[in-house]
């Protein structure tokens, strides 16, 4: 099955600076990639994503690039604001035949220091 | 317009107990999913429904069960609960649409096993 590695494990950013979180998946095969952003005690929610047919995507501050070759993608956020202290997940996902199923990282602490 | 909402939002139970987690969705979505989180290890996927009257095995699927009697609910159970059990149960949806990727999670369910 899938397997998908994050790092770092925690991340600490002055606000402002930018922060840049990778991840790693096994499966070739995977053509669907999100990234959620999860507060403490709050459930997980989408903030963007990407598939296998786009290299790179932006949505204002952050940015998610893909390396199909390498079987890596990136989180970039810039500029970064104390209410982007999160834990953030990457996940990778086949189908749709496979109901898109999604295989977690194991998650960054962010934490944006004031 | 609730979304997915989960009950209960937390219990304790001795080892050997049973219960049963609800999921409820009030968007018409086809697919759900049931995910345990753990420290340091992500979300992982226990079991999935692609519709009414199906379900499927994910990752971790030991020691649960899971129904899917009418479309909107989708229930999580636990025969006999073990310690390595207690965890956060997060449900999530989403629909049946070509490109509709983005699964909406509830809130969680706080589970301890004693």
């Amino acid at each position: 099955g899938e397997n998908v590695e994050q790092h770092p494990s925690t991340l600490s950013v002055q606000e402002g600076d930018s922060a840049v979180i990778k991840c790693t998946y096994s499966d070739s095969a995977s053509n669907y990639f999100p990234w959620y952003k999860q507060e403490l005690g709050k459930r997980p929610q989408l903030i963007i994503d990407i598939r296998s047919n786009v290299g790179e995507k932006k949505d204002q501050r952050i940015a998610v690039t893909l390396n199909k070759t390498a079987k890596h993608f990136s989180l970039h956020i810039t500029e970064t604001q104390p209410e982007d202290s999160a834990v953030y997940f990457c996940a990778a996902s086949r189908g749709p035949g496979s109901a898109r199923q999604l295989t977690f990282g194991s998650g960054t602490q962010l934490t944006v220091l004031p | 317009n609730a979304g997915v909402t989960q009950t209960p939002k937390f219990r304790v139970l001795k080892t050997g107990q049973s219960m049963t987690l609800l999921c409820a969705q009030d968007m018409n979505h086809e697919y759900m999913y049931w995910y345990r989180q753990d420290p340091g290890m992500g979300l992982r996927l226990i079991h999935y429904s692609v519709g009414e009257g199906t379900t499927a095995k994910g990752e971790v699927p030991d020691g649960y069960n899971v129904s899917r009697l009418k479309k909107q609910n989708f229930l999580l159970g636990l025969e006999s609960a073990a310690p390595s059990q207690t965890s956060v149960y997060f449900c999530a949806s989403r629909p049946d649409i070509p490109g509709a990727d983005t699964q909406y999670f509830g809130p969680g369910t706080r589970l301890t096993v004693l």
